[in-house]
């Protein structure tokens, strides 16, 4: 499986700030995604990070809010914009690698989010 | 009605007994079926995935899938004091996008 390494692992901010998190990949992957774990609840996917375009995003979740790059097939980052106390969670990054299939999506560590 | 429905427990065993987990869903077009672990403070782990219906064993775990019930389930044998987490179950319709569980919390008591 791939090592996923994300930054910051944890962070306190201030209402109203933007906060980017960034998730760099050992090996090339085709896939990667932004998922958010609200306290005590399970995982909701953000968004489809795209290679070279534009994130694809679900519903709920908008550019604005958090807007998502992808340079390349290493790299991405999310930003939590605007932030309230609201989008204290926990972020997590996936990805699937190359040749592998739906059921192999594997999660970095997750970056910890608390908005006062 | 949630998408998937997983009792989020807790659940607390001694060692050495077996720990059963399940979930059921909704949508008839998940074809992949998965489990993670999730210890505090970590990111998910993948255990296990199946492909349609059928068992898959691997170690002390055991996966199941009656996709006609749309009821899967997680048997871990011989539970250790390490085994103590948040157990997640997720599906996908082979769009690589996940529908989640809960999550439920196990502790096996030494």
């Amino acid at each position: 499986s791939a090592v996923i390494s994300q930054k910051p692992s944890r962070d306190i901010c201030q209402r109203g700030t933007s906060l980017t998190i960034q998730c760099q990949v050992d090996s090339q992957v085709t896939m990667m995604f932004w998922y958010r774990q609200q306290p005590g609840q399970s995982l909701t996917l953000i968004a489809t990070a795209n290679q070279g375009s534009e994130a694809t995003y679900e519903s709920g979740f908008v550019i604005d809010k958090f807007p998502i790059s992808r340079p390349n097939l290493t790299f991405s980052t999310l930003t939590v914009s605007n932030m309230s106390p609201e989008d204290s969670s926990i972020y997590l990054c996936s990805v699937v690698g190359a040749g592998m299939n739906t059921g192999e999506l594997f999660f970095g560590e997750g970056s910890r989010l608390t908005v006062l | 009605q949630k998408e998937v429905e997983q009792d989020p427990g807790p659940l607390s065993v001694p060692e050495g007994a077996i720990v059963s987990l399940n979930c059921t869903y909704s949508n008839s077009a998940f074809q992949y079926f998965m489990w993670y672990r999730q210890y505090s403070r970590k990111g998910p782990e993948l255990l296990m995935y199946t492909y349609s219906s059928g068992n898959k064993e691997d170690g002390r775990f055991t996966a199941q899938v009656d996709k006609s019930s749309k009821y899967i389930s997680l048997f871990i044998r011989d539970s250790q004091p390490s085994d103590s987490a948040t157990y997640l179950c997720a599906m996908s319709a082979n769009d690589y996008k996940l529908s989640f569980g809960a999550g439920t919390t196990v502790t096996v008591r030494a």
